[in-house]
């Protein structure tokens, strides 16, 4: 099942531009992660951040999150050729399941392309 | 660092075939997943695994089984391929359900004809 969805779809800008991705999110989460992936490859975790913190930051990257809206943003600052990826926010949520308390949904991701 | 490794980068097989993706992390991690990704449908967690012999359906299971025989091997089988099988597979570990970090290996991508 889908829980989190990230808009845009698609994002490209400039090198040095500042990029920002939003992610949506249905029920309650007991932290929101976002990975990126080059193409082609596997995911690379980029930031966790729990359902009681509200901004983290990590190198060029902020995260924030609005439990209240239950949405995220990820920014990425000063943006570089080598940031094109996708980027997926994942959620941990209660899976229903009898043997591990939660889940990661990812949502189907931000294309970003940074044009040199 | 973690390492996930997966026993190919690309396989190419034949409808009906018994297909065998084997995934192997490094880290001692309690868990690991396999998830299949599809344009426009993102990443759909198959199985996953929180201990040696243990295993849990995940979201799109039909057609697949996994074999846990050592901690650090998880192994995703399909019985009889079939082309709506074709597609990237990601495996994953990570060392709490809680799902702090999981980490991918490099994904295969599988077409079935």
């Amino acid at each position: 099942s889908q829980q989190g969805e990230e808009d845009p779809q698609a994002l490209s800008i400039q090198e040095g531009e500042n990029a920002t991705m939003n992610c949506s999110y249905k029920t309650s989460i007991n932290n929101l992660q976002w990975y990126r992936q080059n193409s082609g490859r596997g995911l690379v975790h980029l930031i966790l951040i729990r359902s009681n913190e509200r901004e983290k930051h990590s190198g060029r990257l902020r995260v924030t999150l609005d439990t209240s809206k239950k949405s995220s943003s990820l920014l990425i600052t000063a943006s570089r050729a080598a940031d094109t990826a996708s980027y997926f926010c994942a959620t941990a949520n209660p899976s229903g399941s009898g043997a591990g308390s939660y889940q990661l949904t990812f949502g189907k991701g931000t294309k970003l392309s940074v044009i040199p | 660092d973690v390492k996930v490794t997966q026993s190919s980068r690309y396989l190419v097989k034949r409808t009906g075939e018994k297909v065998f993706l084997e995934c192997v992390q490094d880290m001692d991690h309690e868990n690991m997943f396999w998830y299949r990704q599809d344009p426009g449908l993102g990443l759909r967690l198959i199985y996953f695994s929180y201990d040696v012999k243990m295993k849990e359906k995940g979201d799109i299971p039909e057609g697949y089984s996994v074999s846990r025989e050592k901690k650090e091997r998880f192994s995703l089988i399909l019985e009889s391929a079939s082309t709506n099988q074709t597609s990237m597979y990601l495996c994953a570990s990570s060392p709490d359900l809680i799902s702090d970090t999981q980490y991918f290996g490099p994904g295969t991508r599988l077409t079935v004809l």
